[in-house]
């Protein structure tokens, strides 16, 4: 079982919307949890990094929240566009735990 | 463009034979850190080098094998192939060895083992 786990899978949603992707994660101790946006074929590219202490870390309209409690984090993007369409991968930097991922499309 | 370069683009080679991926990173960057990304497995933590020093090892096959040179540029090793090993891999680069810097990936070099 990965050790790191997002949800939905995939989704589609309209531009405009926001929308919330979700990471449960078992690895214990770690050191930050971070979110990496990936187009396809292309290198990912961070978003946010946030420590175990850290609740809450913005990067323009994406938005990362950390429940360290409960072994939660969530990626919230507000107003979608359509280049917000990728794949969006959370990791657990404890020896670097990687989420499969959830693949977001955003149609006009 | 994240200044991580990465050759060649696309590699298509043989089961058993050897290649190697060159990197390098971005200007002033001490670490290098390589993963390989498959269909089946998603991003996988191979190995990080900083300032020509193994510094963390992941899920790194006997097989496979890196190096830093002391312009800091990496190479990855792959020999003995098999059609598994067929995945994008990319390095990615960062200012220092903290668990919290910011790494920059490079776009990859597409490996096709046939």
């Amino acid at each position: 079982k990965n050790q790191v786990e997002q949800s939905p899978q995939s989704l589609i949603i309209l531009e405009g919307k926001n929308c919330t992707l979700q990471c449960n994660y078992t690895v214990s101790p770690f050191s930050n949890l971070r979110w990496y946006k990936q187009d396809t074929g292309r290198g990912p590219v961070s978003l946010t990094i946030m420590t175990f202490s850290e609740n809450t870390k913005s990067n323009g309209r994406y938005t990362a929240t950390l429940d360290a409690d409960t072994k939660q984090s969530s990626l919230h993007i507000t107003a979608s566009q359509l280049s917000d369409s990728a794949s969006y991968i959370c990791v657990v930097r404890c020896d670097m735990r990687f989420g499969a991922g959830t693949r977001l499309t955003v149609k006009p | 463009d994240s200044g991580v370069t990465q050759t060649p683009k696309h590699l298509i080679t043989a089961t058993g034979q050897r290649v190697t991926l060159r990197c390098s990173p971005r200007s002033g960057d001490l670490s290098v850190y390589w993963y390989q990304q498959s269909l089946d497995q998603g991003l996988q933590f191979l190995i990080q080098y900083y300032n020509g020093e193994e510094r963390a090892k992941g899920n790194i096959l006997e097989r496979f094998s890196a190096q830093q040179f002391p312009d800091l540029h990496s190479e990855l090793n792959l020999s003995s192939l098999e059609l598994g090993d067929s995945a994008l891999y990319f390095c990615a680069s960062s200012a220092d060895r903290r668990s919290t810097d910011t790494q920059y990936f490079g776009p990859g070099t597409r490996l096709t083992v046939l």
